[in-house]
């Protein structure tokens, strides 16, 4: 069965915190990794993966892809509280199938 | 501006009367998608399209229909509504199947 699972579902942190979100994925003819975040509202896109080893980077988040292993992760440095949000993982896969993961929650406090 | 708007915002309905989800996007984007929202589960997709008259089912597709005559809409039809489809729904489009764009999403309680 297809599947994408992320890890941990819940995180709080403190300001300036280092944290990392993880996502694991089983999927057939899987074709790209998508990160979104999601605040009070729509998910908005963040990071598109489609090769192994190569970092993707905007300010503070970066995220790197591991096509051996079958997994993600998004990087968040000197976290701020406008980072708490709920992240996303996506698979996409097959012709055009897309499966999300559950997503983490962040919680960064002052 | 790029936008994609979905309405309803919110809709209370009660089971069995039939309900039309409108969705449209101004970014001339083939490919769109309706998903929905559950707690604990994230967001499952429901029937996505990759052009006009070409639509796929997604992970959850009991008891929706779509269709896709125009390139700038897809709405999302429930027959029968019934209490499990009470959920958040977000439509979502893009140029391609990857970097999708969300609508605000739209808020459905079946009672």
């Amino acid at each position: 069965e297809d599947k994408v699972v992320q890890s941990p579902l819940s995180l709080v942190v403190h300001e300036g915190d280092t944290v990392t979100l993880n996502c694991s994925y089983e999927v057939t003819n899987f074709r790209s990794l998508l990160w979104y975040k999601q605040e009070k509202k729509a998910p908005t896109f963040l990071f598109m993966l489609t090769s192994s080893g190569i970092e993707k980077k905007s300010g503070r988040l970066s995220s790197i892809l591991d096509k051996k292993e079958l997994f993600s992760i998004l990087n968040i440095t000197a976290t701020q509280t406008g980072d708490s949000a709920i992240y996303l993982c996506a698979a996409l896969y097959n012709n055009n199938d897309m499966r999300f993961g559950a997503g983490t929650r962040l919680t960064v406090k002052p | 501006e790029a936008q994609v708007t979905q309405n309803p915002r919110y809709l209370i309905t009660v089971t069995g009367k039939k309900l039309t989800v409108t969705c449209s996007q101004n970014m001339n984007h083939e490919y769109m998608s309706w998903y929905r929202q559950d707690p604990g589960l994230g967001l499952r997709q429901i029937y996505y399209s990759m052009n006009v008259e070409v639509t796929d089912k997604g992970d959850v597709p009991e008891g929706y229909k779509v269709s896709r005559k125009e390139k700038r809409n897809f709405p999302l039809i429930l027959e029968s509504p019934s209490p499990n489809q009470t959920s958040l729904y977000f439509c979502a489009s893009s140029e391609r199947a990857d970097t999708q764009y969300f609508g605000p999403g739209t808020r459905l309680t079946v009672l």
